[in-house]
């Protein structure tokens, strides 16, 4: 069973660009959430849809965006980037209906992709 | 208040040592779940563990365990005679109920075990 695929793994970007970043679940996982690792902050949660549907969102500003697709597949965006917006974004997907990923085997993380802003 | 404190920044110890991950949670949920990851350099965080609040009973796996007390709020993970490949960042994670009647996940700020050889 394919792992979730997150691409592209690197991406560097200039201050004031759009990036989008995908991730592509489990087959048969409809839920998928999107976390920003950095040194400072640690994980902290973005956004998470279910079935198309934003179901909880972080508190990060309206330049991050997300959505999902009708096959799970789900991309976020990030308008006008900061410097601080450099980090590690994971993404997670899970079978789970009402979040928080499965109790028993919590959520199935990517790789990540590490944007770098210059 | 829903909050997950991992107090050790990062821990260094020698092959084959003993080594203890803390762990503090605070939640208002009579129910919830926790959960220990391990990122490795690769990135990924893999799933380890979860308790549930109804289960304080400690758990062991191999060279892991894990010491559940609910009377501390504390959810702490040993490794016994670490190994070189067990060096990564480890997180601790709460799920917990948001306002909107769904869960989400609370991370720690992770502990980075470096074993040196």
């Amino acid at each position: 069973k394919a792992g979730v695929t997150q691409t592209p793994r690197y991406l560097i970007k200039t201050r004031g660009q759009q990036v989008t970043l995908s991730c592509s679940p489990i087959s048969g996982h409809r839920s998928v959430s999107w976390y920003q690792q950095t040194p400072g902050q640690g994980l902290q949660f973005l956004f998470e849809y279910f079935s198309e549907t934003q179901r909880n969102k972080g508190n990060f500003p309206g330049r991050f965006s997300g959505r999902q697709f009708s096959n799970s597949r789900s991309e976020m965006n990030v308008s006008t980037l900061e410097l601080g917006d450099s980090a590690l974004y994971l993404c997670a997907s899970s079978s789970d209906g009402i979040g928080g990923g499965d109790v028993n085997y919590g959520y199935t993380f990517g790789s990540g992709t590490r944007l770098t802003v210059v | 208040a829903q909050k997950v404190t991992q107090a050790q920044t990062e821990i260094s110890v020698v092959e084959k040592e003993d080594v203890t991950l803390d762990c503090v949670y605070e939640t208002r949920d009579t129910t919830y779940y926790l959960f220990w990851y391990k990122q490795p350099p690769s990135g990924e965080l893999v799933f380890l563990i979860r308790r549930n609040s109804f289960d304080e009973q400690n758990e062991i796996s191999g060279r892991y365990s894990w010491n559940f007390q609910k009377s501390t709020s504390s959810f702490n993970f040993t490794i016994t005679a670490s190994q070189v490949v067990d060096s990564a960042v480890y997180f601790c994670a709460l799920r917990c109920l948001t306002t909107s009647g769904t869960y989400k996940y609370i991370f720690g700020t992770g502990t980075r075990l470096k074993v040196l050889a």
